[in-house]
């Protein structure tokens, strides 16, 4: 068990429809990621946050957006579903962004989704 | 950009083989590199890392060396079990960059 939590496990939808995915860091971990995990992308980060503020940006959509709280739970916002959208999306927290961080992050267990 | 290669999959073993999966990266300045390993159903686990060039990570029986000459970060074990069936991805990221970026992946399956 990583610390990093996740849910719901499973989201199937629709085309079109919204989800929004939650993510619990470790504890004291100050920085939560994004991964997408896809069998023609492979895994792609997606965005970072750094104590609530927005860090770092990857291969994120238009339709996503992400946000972090001030107790550190970060939630990523997937709007108007696509098939392709289709993919588990993981979470992933470390400790903290500064002089020496190696960047070692640990990640949640995915949200899989499915979209129709 | 940065970019990781990994041997490409699937691989299949026999119980108590040695294993090597490769891996071979782009990256501006100094990385860090890392493995990770999913589990059938699970999400990815932390297997092990090194920070400089030289260094060694090791954890469960794996090993993996810094290479910074050849850029390489090869996954090896002595002797596999059938536990150690699972997708290994081979990974880095760079200091004020903390994103992971991935290999795609490879399967391995240790038959008994």
């Amino acid at each position: 068990d990583s610390g990093v939590t996740q849910t719901p496990k499973h989201l199937i939808t629709a085309t079109g429809q919204r989800v929004t995915l939650r993510c619990s860091p470790r504890s004291g971990d100050l920085s939560v990621y994004w991964y997408q995990q896809s069998l023609d992308q492979g895994l792609q980060f997606l965005i970072q946050y750094y104590n609530g503020e927005e860090r770092a940006k990857g291969n994120i959509l238009e339709r996503f957006s992400a946000q972090q709280f001030p107790d550190l739970h970060s939630e990523l916002n997937l709007s108007s579903l696509e098939l392709g959208d289709s993919a588990l999306y993981f979470c992933a927290s470390s400790v903290y962004i500064g002089e020496g961080n190696t960047g070692t992050q640990f990640f949640g267990p995915g949200t899989r989704l499915t979209v129709l | 950009g940065n970019s990781v290669t990994q041997m490409e999959g699937p691989v299949t073993l026999s119980e108590e083989a040695f294993l090597t999966i490769n891996c071979t990266y782009t990256a501006t300045g100094y990385p860090s590199l890392f493995w990770y390993v999913q589990y059938p159903g699970e999400g990815l686990q932390l297997l092990l890392k090194a920070t400089k060039a030289d260094d060694k990570g090791s954890n469960k029986g794996f090993e993996a060396t810094y290479r910074k000459e050849t850029t390489s970060f090869h996954l090896e074990k002595g002797s596999v079990q059938v536990s150690d069936s699972a997708v290994y991805f081979c990974a880095l990221s760079n200091f004020g960059n903390e994103k992971l970026t991935f290999g795609t992946g490879t399967r391995l399956t240790i038959i008994p």
